[in-house]
């Protein structure tokens, strides 16, 4: 069973930084491109980063470029988002994303920004 | 970026009736939208992909029509479980972008 579990959210202040896992199972993580997005309680989502299988092309929506990282680890079948310089407007769930078509995604894990 | 467009915001069907979403793209897209539902507190779920080809588990009655710019989720008779929100999504340019959503709600 293909399965994405998301960690690492919780409350930070304006300007601070957190780190986002997403630990994949159930396939050949090494072989698919991954994503992340995110969605405001109550409102729409944003695709922000995507990655390919072996970490070589990686792009950003422009609200997070220079901010945010993604990265993976395929010998630990996971995947990263590193966030600095938070601000309000990052507060979301983010979630994962398995592949081109988004197929399969993880539960989500909230990040709130406030001070 | 591309602004997908999602018609109408709500729609109040009873279950049995026939639901038809639209999604309009502010440029081509070269029929790369895809279609996912979101039930109240869980992620989107992959329904379409490629304007048209059903993910693996999705039921018959959801199908996907479309090309260029303006595309279709029909859904042949409504089930109580597809009562959530419906959205489209482009992935021929990036940044990958979502429609605003279409509630489907029970009349």
């Amino acid at each position: 069973e293909v399965q994405l579990v998301e960690s690492g959210g919780g409350l930070v202040q304006p300007g601070g930084s957190l780190r986002l896992s997403c630990v994949a199972s159930g396939f050949g993580f090494s072989n698919y491109w991954m994503h992340w997005v995110r969605q405001v309680p109550g409102k729409g989502l944003v695709w922000i980063s995507r990655i390919n299988s072996i970490g070589s092309s990686i792009s950003y929506v422009d609200s997070v470029e220079g901010r945010f990282t993604t990265s993976r680890d395929n010998a630990k079948n996971t995947l990263y988002l590193q966030m600095n310089s938070l601000r309000d407007e990052d507060t979301a769930v983010y979630y994962c994303a398995r592949g081109v078509y988004g197929d399969h995604w993880g539960q989500g894990t909230p990040v709130s920004v406030s001070s | 970026e591309v602004v997908l467009t999602q018609s109408p915001a709500t729609l109040s069907l009873s279950p049995g009736e026939r639901a038809t979403l639209s999604c309009r793209a502010s440029q081509s897209v070269n029929n790369f939208l895809a279609w996912f539902k979101q039930s109240h507190g869980q992620a989107p779920r992959l329904l379409i992909y490629d304007t048209s080809n059903r993910a693996t588990g999705v039921p018959a009655r959801f199908s996907g029509s479309g090309s260029g710019t303006d595309f279709t989720l029909t859904i042949s008779s409504l089930e109580p479980e597809d009562f959530a929100v419906y959205y489209c999504q482009q992935r021929g340019i990036w940044p990958f972008t979502f429609g605003g959503g279409t509630k489907v709600e029970i009349k």
